[in-house]
């Protein structure tokens, strides 16, 4: 079955600066691949997504890039603020169409 | 407001208890999800129904139960069976089902075993 690989588990950068979270998958087939945001004690929420007959996407300071070839995934987060403070998941729809995520990685923007 | 509504937040069980976890969604959605995250940790899923009166097992069913009798309703409980059920439940839905359609979150229940 797929199974989703999430790197940093931690990551802390400075106000202003980029933040990068990298996933990779094993499952060829898998087509569709969200990314959620989990501030503490809340459920997640979808920031962005991706299918596979695209190679990135953009939403303002968040954009997703695609390399199905190499079967990975990143999210970018750029002008980081602290309110993107959280854990970041990314997901992989896997053969039997069900969502497998990522171990998450907590974000520490430091003012 | 549109939605997914867990109730309750937080729920304290007895050891040998069964407890049943809420979930409502007025989202007209097919399909919903029940998933686990113990604290650090990533989402595991324990059952999903992607039609009304149908359901399947997830990656760690064993002890947890569902049923599916309305499509915006379905209810979790947690039985005597399931020997570590402290944990955060998130419920889930999604308006098409599993494949590669997007997937919103409630905000949890929080279970603990006292």
């Amino acid at each position: 079955g797929e199974n989703v690989e999430q790197h940093p588990s931690t990551l802390s950068v400075q106000e202003g600066d980029s933040a990068v979270i990298k996933c990779t998958y094993s499952d060829s087939a898998s087509n569709y691949f969200p990314w959620y945001k989990q501030e503490l004690g809340k459920g997640p929420q979808l920031i962005i997504d991706i299918r596979s007959n695209v190679g990135e996407k953009k939403d303002q300071r968040i954009a997703v890039t695609l390399n199905k070839t190499a079967k990975h995934f990143s999210l970018h987060i750029t002008e980081t603020q602290p309110e993107d403070s959280a854990v970041y998941f990314c997901a992989a729809v896997d053969s039997s169409y069900k969502l497998i995520f990522g171990s998450g990685t907590r974000l520490l923007v430091r003012p | 407001d549109g939605g997914i509504t867990q109730s309750p937040k937080y729920l304290f069980r007895k050891e040998g208890q069964n407890v049943t976890l809420s979930c409502e969604q007025n989202l007209n959605h097919d399909a919903m999800y029940w998933y686990r995250q113990d604290p650090g940790q990533g989402l595991r899923l324990i059952y999903y129904s992607q039609i009304v009166n149908d359901f399947q097992k997830g990656d760690i069913a064993e002890g947890y139960s569902v049923s599916r009798e309305k499509k915006e309703s379905f209810p979790l409980t947690v039985t005597s069976a399931q020997k570590n059920p402290t944990a955060f439940y998130l419920c889930a839905s999604s308006n098409q089902g599993l494949t590669g359609h997007t997937i919103y979150f409630g905000e949890g229940s929080w279970l603990t075993v006292v």
